[in-house]
């Protein structure tokens, strides 16, 4: 099955800083999709983004299809941004099952 | 729009007992749901996927058995837990994909249930 690496495994920022968090996949896949999961275990969608980028206020998503991976930005960032961020990525004809990576576990201080 | 409910968000049981958590999509029709879990400080572990209509299917490893799957309606995948031991404590989260024109067959996930087995 596909592989997905995320990193880095873990990242402590002070609060404003601007981070990049890297996802690489193993194979070619049609959906592609960032979440943010919170304290309480909510996963909370932040990107669907196969391909290209898009933006989002102080987040942005850039996906490079043939190159195999995805990376998420944080820019000034806040304390309530911290948690666990994962990438999912599925192939839709596979009955659209996603794999996940391990996530990158982000801390931001005050 | 788009948005997924799970039921209880938590439930400790004593061993032995089965416990059946509920996955509701709200606002759309999901002819698929998917299953998962996760432990502590891991990512999350697809389980099985629950398709309306028909028998779900198990991921490798998975007792089928031990974790009945009913997708009775287009809104609506139960998951229980038999015979539940303390080794199935965890975290089981639901998820459906929004096929509706436009949506791009994004997931959106459950709250997620904790489940604690003494």
């Amino acid at each position: 099955g596909i592989q997905v690496e995320q990193s880095p495994p873990d990242l402590i920022l002070q609060e404003g800083a601007n981070s990049t968090l890297r996802c690489n996949f193993s194979d070619s896949v049609n959906n592609l999709q960032w979440f943010h999961q919170n304290p309480w275990g909510q996963l909370i969608n932040l990107f669907y983004i196969p391909s290209g980028t898009k933006q989002n206020g102080r987040l942005s998503a850039t996906t490079v299809a043939t190159e195999r991976y995805s990376l998420l930005y944080i820019s000034s960032s806040q304390t309530t941004d911290s948690g666990v961020y994962f990438c999912a990525v599925a192939l839709i004809t596979n009955a659209g099952k996603s794999t996940f990576g391990d996530g990158t576990t982000l801390t931001v201080k005050p | 729009g788009a948005v997924v409910s799970q039921h209880p968000s938590w439930v400790i049981c004593k061993s032995g007992t089965s416990v059946k958590i509920e996955c509701r999509s709200l606002d759309f029709q999901a002819t698929t749901m998917f299953w998962y879990r996760q432990f502590p400080k891991q990512s999350l572990m697809l389980m099985a996927t629950s398709n309306e209509g028909s028998k779900a299917t198990y991921e490798q490893g998975v007792e089928k058995d031990k974790f009945l799957i009913n997708h009775a309606s287009l809104t609506l995948s139960t998951l229980t837990v038999t015979s539940a031991h303390p080794e199935d404590s965890s975290f089981y989260i639901c998820s459906a994909r929004d096929h509706r024109e436009g949506r791009y067959n994004e997931q959106f996930f459950g709250p997620g249930t904790r489940l604690t087995v003494l």
